[in-house]
């Protein structure tokens, strides 16, 4: 069965702290998306990639980064965690080198709260 | 910027059919439209994706007519398991193209 697992189901850190979310596919995709959703907002594409050591930005990239060093592992990383950044973040994983598929698995999700 | 619109919330009974429409006037031309359905406390999951005309599954059916401006769910004798937020996903082209989730539209099935 398809699986994408995130280190964490809830999270609290503080303001000015260093957070990783991390996500890991079993599926061998080569894209990854990360998403954080937020009532009434949907959800929005922070950063993807499709293969390894490759990042793309998506719509809200401010105030994150990414890494992905090997292929089934994509992590979301927030240099000095803001209140802004509460969120739910999701992370998902496509079967196909080309965004044409969007066909995409997601994780669980991390709520993320930020005090 | 116009961006994936549909309807924030729905109401229906059970056994009914139910139509959701996502309006995405930018959609770029090449690339695909997906339905996603989320329960609470869970990352959504894929439904059904279409390029044009009808597409049906044993879930649901998409129908995007020939512009592809705009594409239509439709869930045919909803239970009360429906009840779910509903996305549609396409790629929007503004001069460089955008992977974009609609807001989603929540639906509730009444016993």
């Amino acid at each position: 069965d398809v699986k994408v697992t995130q280190s964490s189901r809830y999270l609290v850190k503080r303001t000015g702290e260093k957070v990783f979310l991390e996500c890991v596919q079993d599926m061998d995709h080569e894209n990854m998306f990360w998403y954080r959703q937020d009532p009434g907002l949907g959800l929005r594409l922070i950063y993807f990639s499709y293969d390894v050591k490759m990042k793309e930005k998506g719509d809200i990239p401010e105030g994150y980064s990414v890494s992905r060093e090997k292929k089934e592992r994509f992590s979301l990383i927030l240099e000095s965690a803001s209140t802004n950044q509460t969120s739910m973040y999701l992370c998902a994983s496509s079967p196909s080198g080309s965004k044409n598929d969007n066909e995409q698995f997601f994780g669980p999700g991390t709520r993320l709260t930020v005090l | 910027l116009a961006k994936t619109t549909q309807p924030i919330s729905m109401d229906s009974y059970e056994g009914q059919e139910v139509n959701i429409t996502c309006s995405h006037n930018n959609i770029a031309t090449n690339d695909y439209i997906t339905w996603y359905q989320q329960f609470p406390s869970q990352g959504p999951r894929f439904i059904i994706q279409g390029y044009k005309t009808k597409v049906t599954n044993e879930v649901a059916s998409l129908f995007i007519p020939a512009d592809r401006k705009s594409s239509t769910l439709s869930l045919p004798r909803v239970s009360l398991s429906d009840t779910a937020v509903y996305y549609c996903l396409v790629v929007l082209n503004f001069g460089n193209e955008k992977l974009t989730f609609g807001t989603g539209t929540r639906l509730t099935i009444i016993p």
